[in-house]
């Protein structure tokens, strides 16, 4: 299985701050890489797929590219709502596979 | 708009098998790729499967001895079965439909709300 490892695993940024985290996988994905939010009680939603393409209704501050051989999802200015848990998924090979997740917290 | 709703029973013995349906609205099943995914409390996501509309699946080797993902086109339904569970399949377990493009897949964009699951005697 492809393993994807996230980093950091949590952080705490205020209001406005330019927030990025980081997915490696443990063998080559191609571009095959997707993005979810997910808040508390609630079903993961998708943010970004292949890489780099937003979801259809998702605001443009959020971002993402490859780097190397890493991935980033980057919020250009954290708002309130980006609160909760961000996990990469690869859709490349099967099984999909998911990050251990970014805990997100509003300072 | 297409909406997803998970259905069945909140408790499940263990040994005993674990049925979960998700109904598809808004939009024909047909034509799609839909997984269904779990989340162990306070934990991670874990892909469970995936099923064609023409019922051609795709299981997680780790689940598969004990799986089964069906789909019924004329209730616009697939549904799960995992056999023989014990309490490490508690969960929140969400289905979602798993996007194909001509060559790979493109995310889950839709997601039932998901429902609890807890195997206890």
């Amino acid at each position: 299985d492809t393993q994807m490892t996230q980093s950091p695993s949590s952080l705490s940024a205020s209001v406005g701050d330019r927030v990025t985290i980081t997915c490696r996988a443990s063998q080559s994905i191609n571009t095959y890489l997707n993005w979810y939010h997910q808040q508390p009680g609630k079903a993961p939603k998708l943010l970004i797929y292949a890489t780099s393409t937003l979801q259809r209704g998702v605001p443009s501050r959020f971002s993402g590219r490859p780097s190397g051989t890493d991935f980033t999802l980057t919020i250009s200015s954290l708002q309130p709502e980006d609160f909760g848990v961000y996990y990469c998924q690869q859709s490349h090979t099967a099984p999909w596979t998911f990050g251990q997740g970014t805990r997100v917290d509003i300072k | 708009q297409v909406q997803l709703q998970e259905s069945g029973p909140g408790l499940v013995k263990p040994s005993e098998t674990l049925s979960l349906t998700c109904t598809v609205s808004g939009d024909s099943i047909t034509g799609y790729h839909w997984s269904w995914v779990r989340q162990p409390p306070g934990g991670g996501l874990e892909w469970i499967g995936y099923i064609y509309y023409n019922g051609v699946t795709n299981y997680n080797p780790s689940l598969k001895s004990r799986l089964t993902i069906s789909v019924d086109l004329s209730k616009n339904q697939f549904s799960l079965k995992l056999g023989s569970v014990t309490a490490a399949d508690t969960a929140d377990y969400y289905c979602a439909r798993d996007r194909r493009g001509a060559n790979y897949f493109y995310g889950m964009d839709v997601w039932g709300q998901g429902t609890t699951v807890t195997v206890s005697s």
